[in-house]
């Protein structure tokens, strides 16, 4: 239990449908961020918060659109997904340079 | 460029062995960090330690210590004493001074542990 929750923790959707992922830390940190975990692939990083502020988007398609109305949240919008978009959404918070600590992801199956 | 490197796809290692997990890097930056994480099948990704450019001696957590060889730009994880619940995917990462928003991770290694 390293203090990040992620909700939902399973989501099957629709490309038409939209969806949002949850994130949530009340340890004090300061930074924010999502990435997504593909098969066979390495973690890619898509967004950073830092201070509530969007310091990083790492040439995520505008179908993904991170959201941080405060230090301890952070939500991922999904619209009119793709089946490739199909993976393991990771939140991690980081109180500054040092490390990074992960919740457990969002399952995402898009049919 | 930044490149950090797991070329494991898989190990398998006996109950109560010691096990090395392979890391090289790439980067020609003097100041960075590098950390091993766990991913049971459940997905969390967990922390396992943490070595500084800068730092003299290697780390250790436990039955956790990483082999830091600079000059060769190799951080191998070493896991003493392997048990059941360690079999997991275990990722090296790299994460820069300058930019710290910026961490990259290998591809990872499956460890099995055998009983």
């Amino acid at each position: 239990e390293t203090g990040v929750t992620q909700t939902p923790r399973h989501l099957v959707m629709g490309m038409t449908n939209k969806k949002s992922l949850k994130c949530e830390q009340h340890l004090g940190h300061n930074a924010m961020y999502w990435y997504k975990q593909s098969a066979k692939k390495p973690l890619e990083l898509m967004f950073v918060y830092n201070f509530k502020e969007q310091t990083e988007n790492n040439s995520v398609p505008s179908r993904f659109s991170p959201e941080c109305p405060n230090s301890s949240h952070l939500f991922l919008h999904l619209h009119t997904l793709q089946p490739e978009d199909s993976a393991l959404y990771l939140c991690a918070s980081s109180p500054g340079i040092h490390t990074q600590y992960f919740g457990p992801g969002t399952r995402l199956t898009v049919l | 460029a930044q490149k950090i490197t797991q070329t494991q796809p898989g190990m398998f290692v006996q109950e109560k062995e010691a096990v090395t997990l392979d890391c090289t890097y790439d980067t020609s930056d003097p100041s960075y960090g590098l950390f091993w994480y766990k991913q049971p099948s459940s997905g969390e990704m967990i922390f396992l330690i943490y070595q500084g450019s800068y730092d003299q001696q290697n780390a250790t957590e436990g039955r956790y210590s990483l082999n830091f060889q600079k000059a060769r730009k190799s951080a191998n994880l070493v896991i003493s004493a392997s048990q059941l619940g360690d079999s997991a995917m275990y990722f090296c990462a790299m994460r820069w001074t300058y930019n710290n928003n910026d961490m990259r991770f290998g591809a990872g290694t499956r460890l099995t542990v055998k009983p």
